[in-house]
This record gives C-alpha cells, sequence and structure tokens, in this order.
C-alpha cells in the first residue's frame, strides 16, 4: 500500500463548476500537507500549505485536512480553463522534511 | 519571491556520457535542496536531499556514484548523471527550502534529459 493515495483521473468537468480533488494517506506522523499544481512539463507550483487538520481559504481555492480520517481535501470554485493542469498533493512528517508526493490528479476544464 | 532555476531545460546525449544540472535559488538562500525525478504521468520520486557544505543523503535504491550531487553553495546544487543510460530519461526536477516558518520546498521547471 502506498503511503499517499490519489486518484489519477482524469478528470473532466466544465467551465465554472466545483471541483473536489482528494487524497487518503496512511501514516499519522504527516502533519503538514499540500497541494501542489503542475503544468505539462513544468515543475509543481505550490498552491497551499496547510499544518494539521483544519482548513484553509485562498481566493478560489480552499484546503481541508481530516487528520482522523487521513483525509486531505482541495476545493477549486468558479473553475477556469487555467485550472486546466494536474494537481499533486504532498505531506511530510517533519517541518522541512521529505515530502511524500500523490500520483496527481490531472484536470480538464473545458470551456 | 521564491524562484528556482534549473539550467538546462531540456538536454539530449549520447548513452556512456555524463550529464550536469543545475539548480539555483534566485532570490533566496537555501538550506537545503532536494532532487526529484518524474516519469510520464507519475508522481514525483525523491532522489536525495541535499545541505549545503555537507554531502547528500540519497534516497533507498538511488546509485549515489551515478547521480553526484553537489551542494556548494546557499544558492547553487549540481546533479551530476554519470554514464547515463536510457533508462535514465526521465524528468527531473529540484526544490530549495529556505527553511522559513513553513519550510516550504519551492519547484525549479525542471530538466527533461533524453540518453539516446
Amino acid at each position: 500500500q502506498k503511503e499517499v493515495e490519489q486518484d489519477p483521473g482524469p478528470l473532466s468537468v466544465p467551465e465554472g463548476a466545483i471541483v473536489s480533488l482528494n487524497c487518503t494517506y496512511s501514516n499519522s506522523a504527516f502533519q503538514y500537507f499540500m497541494w501542489y499544481r503542475q503544468y505539462s512539463r513544468k515543475g509543481p507550483e505550490l498552491l497551499m500549505y496547510t499544518y494539521s487538520s483544519g482548513n484553509k481559504e485562498d481566493g478560489r481555492f480552499t484546503a481541508q485536512v481530516d487528520k482522523s480520517s487521513k483525509y486531505i481535501s482541495l476545493f477549486i470554485r468558479d473553475s477556469q480553463p487555467s485550472d486546466s493542469a494536474t494537481y499533486l498533493c504532498a505531506m511530510s512528517a517533519t517541518q522541512g522534511g521529505k515530502l511524500i508526493f500523490g500520483q496527481g490528479t490531472e484536470l480538464s476544464v473545458k470551456p | 519571491g521564491a524562484v528556482v532555476s534549473q539550467h538546462p531545460s531540456w538536454v539530449i546525449c549520447k548513452s556512456g556520457t555524463s550529464v550536469k544540472i543545475e539548480c539555483r535559488s534566485l532570490d533566496f538562500q537555501a538550506t537545503t535542496m532536494f532532487w526529484y525525478r518524474q516519469f510520464p504521468k507519475q508522481s514525483l520520486m525523491l532522489m536525495a536531499t541535499s545541505n549545503e557544505g555537507s554531502k547528500a543523503t540519497y534516497e533507498q535504491g538511488v546509485e549515489k556514484d551515478k547521480f553526484l550531487i553537489n551542494h556548494a553553495s546557499l544558492t547553487l546544487s549540481t546533479l551530476t548523471v554519470t554514464s547515463a543510460h536510457p533508462e535514465d530519461s526521465s524528468f527531473y526536477i529540484c526544490s530549495a527550502s529556505a527553511g522559513g516558518p513553513g519550510n516550504e520546498q519551492f519547484f525549479g521547471p525542471g530538466t527533461r534529459l533524453t540518453v539516446l
């Protein structure tokens, strides 16, 4: 079993839809949770960074962490074609420590 | 802020040759740099972690004599793929951490290596 599981998709939604992306994990030591966006043939770009459980909102993006369920989510409101990319969840047990990535979910937002 | 560059962005080389990839933090001092490789439609796999002035720590299964990492300064780390073979063809991505409040890693744009 992988430490971090993420549905690879692909996920296709119409413009304006609310997108829900999720990851589950098995290591209860993880405390730092991140979401990255990666465009094709580019490096990942940090979108959201959350410590421990709770919600964090930044513009159209909301990150949720439920440590009791070992489940994290990223919601994208009013999705745009420019949001089309691969979204990677990542987590670590220590601050600045080794990141464990999910497989990434390929998202396509259709105009 | 927090810009990380990589050079070259892509490289093609012959089997048996060595290739050096540079990773630079442009606007901050990176206490730690990480090297990843990524195969098509797969996630990032950590290869090694390097701290400035120290030997790199390699992940299990990564040959340290094949993938030489040098972190000579707080803004530069290099990865040299020695005696490259076609199976080394991949997307290599570095990241850098300044050790700030969240110790976030900021990623470079990646280097696509093709070994013929």
